[in-house]
Formats: structure tokens, sequence, C-alpha cells
């Protein structure tokens, strides 16, 4: 059975206190790694896709990386409006099924 | 270009009452799904089309009956409400780059 974990389950840094996030899968015939961004009564937008291990991506503050059983979301300096829920999720077969993580409440003080 | 519409945005329904819940996409998308997301839960997979005039179970799919009305369209019915449909439903459609997800219907059971 697929499984994506993600860690911790909420984390509150002040404005600028970089740290990461962590997502540990379990899929079967991965094709992808995605990251989504959720804002409370929205729904998920997608981030990046990772495919293979040791793969980067960037975009403004934020750095996903893959290796071959976790994928981490670095964020560089966060500004109160990085505050939401970060979803991992898991991609197997021809059809990208995804096995979704239950998520990271991250909140960002000012 | 809309993405992903989703209709109604909120909806209450007593116990043993029907409705369908309707998605349509304009990004050409072959790949479409039914999720619900309840808290402590994630998002959790219904069903999905993988082309038009496919369907398939996910993760959670009884109660629930699905019809991928056209390439733009799939729909999601209830035909016997229960408590335990209560959630916020969302839809989503994929190329391989990612699933791109719909606002949600809010749906209330009592």
């Amino acid at each position: 059975e697929d499984q994506v974990t993600q860690s911790p389950e909420a984390l509150r840094l002040q404005e600028g206190e970089s740290s990461s996030l962590n997502c540990s899968y379990t899929v079967s015939g991965l094709r992808g790694l995605f990251w989504y961004r959720q804002d409370p009564g929205k729904g998920p937008e997608f981030l990046f896709t990772l495919y293979s291990a040791g793969e980067e991506k960037e975009k403004e503050r934020l750095k996903a990386t893959l290796t071959k059983k976790e994928s981490f979301l670095h964020i560089t300096a966060p500004k109160p409006e990085d505050s939401a829920t970060y979803l991992c999720a898991g991609g197997g077969g021809s059809n990208y099924k995804l096995t979704f993580g239950k998520g990271t409440l991250l909140t960002v003080n000012p | 270009n809309a993405g992903v519409t989703q209709t109604p945005k909120f909806q209450v329904l007593k116990t043993g009452q029907s409705m369908t819940l309707q998605c349509a996409q304009d990004m050409n998308h072959n790949s479409m799904y039914w999720y619900r997301q309840d808290p402590g839960m994630g998002l959790r997979l219904i069903y999905y089309s993988a082309s038009e005039g496919t369907t398939d179970k996910g993760e959670v799919p009884n109660g629930y009956n699905v019809s991928r009305l056209n390439k733009r369209e799939f729909s999601l019915r209830l035909e016997s409400a229960a408590p335990s449909q209560t959630s916020v439903y969302f839809c989503a459609s994929s190329e391989p780059l990612g699933q791109y997800f719909g606002p949600g219907t809010r749906l209330t059971v009592t």
C-alpha cells in the first residue's frame, strides 16, 4: 500500500527564520513527487513536481528536493504570506493517481 | 481560462437525500479525479477517470457514483446522503506535470 507521511504536523516560524518540511514516501512505481500549497477554504495549488532523486526545483522562497525515500520543502527567509498548509503527494501509474500526506500547517509570525 | 470549476460551493442535505456535484475543466486534460478532505485524514481519492469513457474506484468509493460525461465534465453523485459524507469535496484534472484542483464544495449532511 502506498504511503506518504509528512512532518511536522505544524510548524510555527518567525519571519525570516528558515526551515524545512519533510515528506517520506513509499509509492510503488513512483512517477512523480508533488508539492502543493493550500490556503484555508481553497483548493490545493500546485507548486512543484520532482521526478528523480537528486532533482531540485525553486520558486521564490521555496525549494523542493528529492531523494529515493524523502522529499524536503525548504523555506528560506519566510514571510507571513507563506503561511498555509503544504501538502506532499506521490504519484504512481500511468494515470498519475496521487497518494497525499496529511500536510504541514505552516504559520509565519511577523 | 477558468481551470477547474465546481458547483455548488456549499450544500446542506438531510440524511437520505441525493445530489450531484458538478465539475468541469477547460485545460483539455484526459484524467479527472474526485477527492474528499476531512480534518486529520488528508485528501482521499473517491473515484477517478483516466480518460473519457472510463472510471475507476479510488480509496473511499462507497456511497458514491461518478459519470464522465465528456472530456470536460466529471460529476459525483451521492444517491442517499449520510452524515459520514459531510466533508469538503475537490475535483481535479491532470497532465503528467501535476494535478490542478477546483475550489471545492463544502457539503454538510444533517
